[in-house]
C-alpha cells in the first residue's frame, strides 16, 4: 500500500538557517504530493502542493519538488523564523485511494 | 469564508462511556472526513463521506464507532464505548470533490481523553 517516510525529528534551528525536512512515498500510479502544517493548539493546514513529476509547489517562502526519480518531496526553506515553529506533516493521494497518506510529522522548533 | 468547524475541541470522559463529536463541513463541499490522530503520528482516514454516503469505511472499528451524515452537511462520529485506546485527536476534513488533487480543509480538532 502507499506510505510516506519523513525524516525524524525533533528538528531545531536558530532563526535565518536553511532548512530541510526529507520526505521520501510509496505509492502505485502517480501519486498527488503534499506538505501540511500543524501551528500549535490548531488544525492543519495546507502549505504547498504538487501534482505532477517536477513540478514545484511554494507558499510563504517554503518549496518542494516533485522528484520521481528519487520518490521524494523534501521542503527546504531558505530563512526560517520563530513563528514557522510547527509540526510538519509530508502526504500523498494516489489514484484509486482518495484519502490522505500521511507521514508521521517533523516538529521544527526555531530559536530566536 | 468559514474553514471547517468541529465541537467539542476537548473531551474527557470515562471508559465504557458514550461520546460524540460534530463537524460542519466548508458550505458546499460534498467530500468529508474522518481521521484519527494519535499522539506523535500522522492522522488516518477512519471514514469517507461523499455528499451522505459513506464510500469508504475499511478503516472504522465498527464494532464501538458509528458515524453518520444527514442531508449530506454535517457529521456527527460517535464512540460507544469508549476505551482507553482510543484517547487521540479526532479530525474532520472537507474538499470540495473526492481528493486527489483536490485539498482537503482540516478543522481544529476534537481532543478525547478517556480515564
Amino acid at each position: 500500500g502507499d506510505s510516506v517516510t519523513q525524516m525524524e525529528g525533533p528538528v531545531t534551528l536558530s532563526e535565518e538557517a536553511f532548512l530541510t525536512i526529507n520526505c521520501t512515498y510509496t505509492a502505485t500510479g502517480y501519486p498527488s504530493l503534499f506538505w501540511y502544517v500543524q501551528y500549535p493548539g490548531e488544525g492543519l493546514q495546507l502549505l504547498l502542493k504538487a501534482t505532477k513529476a517536477d513540478d514545484k509547489g511554494s507558499n510563504k517562502g517554503f518549496e518542494a519538488t516533485y522528484r520521481k526519480e528519487t520518490t521524494s518531496f523534501h521542503l527546504e526553506k531558505g530563512s526560517v523564523q520563530v513563528s514557522d515553529s510547527a509540526v510538519y506533516f509530508c502526504a500523498l493521494t494516489s489514484g484509486s485511494a482518495r484519502q490522505l497518506t500521511f507521514g508521521s510529522g517533523t516538529q521544527l522548533t526555531v530559536l530566536p | 469564508e468559514a474553514g471547517v468547524v468541529q465541537s467539542p475541541r476537548y473531551k474527557i470522559i470515562e471508559k465504557k462511556q458514550p461520546v460524540a463529536f460534530w463537524c460542519n463541513p466548508i458550505s458546499g463541499h460534498n467530500t468529508l472526513y474522518w481521521y484519527l490522530q494519535n499522539l506523535g503520528q500522522g492522522p488516518e482516514l477512519l471514514i469517507r463521506y461523499e455528499n451522505e454516503e459513506a464510500v469508504d469505511d475499511s478503516q472504522l472499528p465498527k464494532d464501538r464507532f458509528s458515524a453518520e451524515r444527514l442531508k449530506g452537511v454535517d457529521s456527527t462520529l460517535k464512540i460507544q464505548p469508549a476505551e482507553l485506546g482510543d484517547s487521540a485527536v479526532y479530525l474532520c476534513a472537507s474538499s470540495l470533490n473526492p481528493a486527489g488533487k483536490e485539498t482537503q480543509y482540516f478543522g481544529p480538532g476534537t481532543r478525547l481523553l478517556v480515564l
